[in-house]
């Protein structure tokens, strides 16, 4: 079947710009992730979603950063009043349930904020 | 702190040979063990995952080890082939109050095969 899809592609922005990027997980995962990596550096966690409980938003920056989920499906992040310090690739995984499964990631979204 | 740390940072190799990639982490308490494969402009792919109580893995031409004692994994990747060339990521699992499993990330080591 499908993997995880993310859209755009590529996006690039002015700094104050809001920004939304898109998630499509694999059909039937209840757990959906959100991740920042910046060039040269490893993931950064930034949210997770498990099914219908309360999502987990430790790893979120700041408040400028928030995500949506809607039931067992997709799911945006939301990046408002973009500063260049977000350029970065977001990454969106998601797995069967919980986190002792496998995740499976997208191919990103590469932000610029210029 | 919860820390992951690989070496070496960069890696180049020719085709057809054998290499190891380490990982130490400091991550407790201390649930799994993963090692995934990122090509350039892609997500990443899961290579082996292992808990505590397994000491090595293999996938192929992949096979990871992990000695819990010392904290450390390793990743060696035999007859090295051109497609092998990606970032190596050591992902360790730690299990919060909450029962939620959070990933702490290396920043992985970046290895080129040659012809």
């Amino acid at each position: 079947g499908a993997g995880v899809s993310q859209s755009p592609s590529n996006k690039v922005t002015e700094k104050g710009k809001d920004v939304e990027l898109r998630c499509d997980p694999i059909s039937g995962h209840t757990a959906l992730y959100w991740y920042r990596q910046r060039l040269g550096q490893g993931l950064e966690f930034l949210i997770y979603f498990q099914g219908n409980s309360a999502p987990d938003k430790s790893g979120l920056p700041s408040d400028r950063f928030s995500a949506e989920r809607t039931g067992e499906s997709v799911s945006t992040l939301t990046i408002q009043r973009t500063q260049q310090e977000d350029s970065a690739v977001y990454l969106c995984a998601s797995s069967l349930t919980g986190t002792s499964y496998e995740q499976y990631f997208g191919p990103g979204t590469r932000l610029t904020v210029t | 702190k919860n820390q992951v740390e690989q070496s070496p940072q960069s890696l180049i190799i020719l085709e057809g040979k054998n290499c190891t990639l380490q990982c130490n982490y400091t991550v407790s308490p201390f649930s799994n063990l993963r090692w995934y494969k990122q090509d350039t402009g892609r997500g990443p792919v899961s290579l082996t995952i292992m808990t505590f109580s397994e000491n090595t893995k293999s996938n192929g031409r992949y096979t990871a080890t992990l000695d819990a004692d010392t904290k450390q994994s390793s990743l060696h990747i035999t007859a090295s082939q051109l497609s092998d060339s990606a970032s190596y990521i050591c992902v360790v699992s730690a299990v919060e109050n909450t029962g939620f499993q959070k990933l702490v990330f290396g920043t992985g080591t970046r290895l080129l095969v040659s012809p």
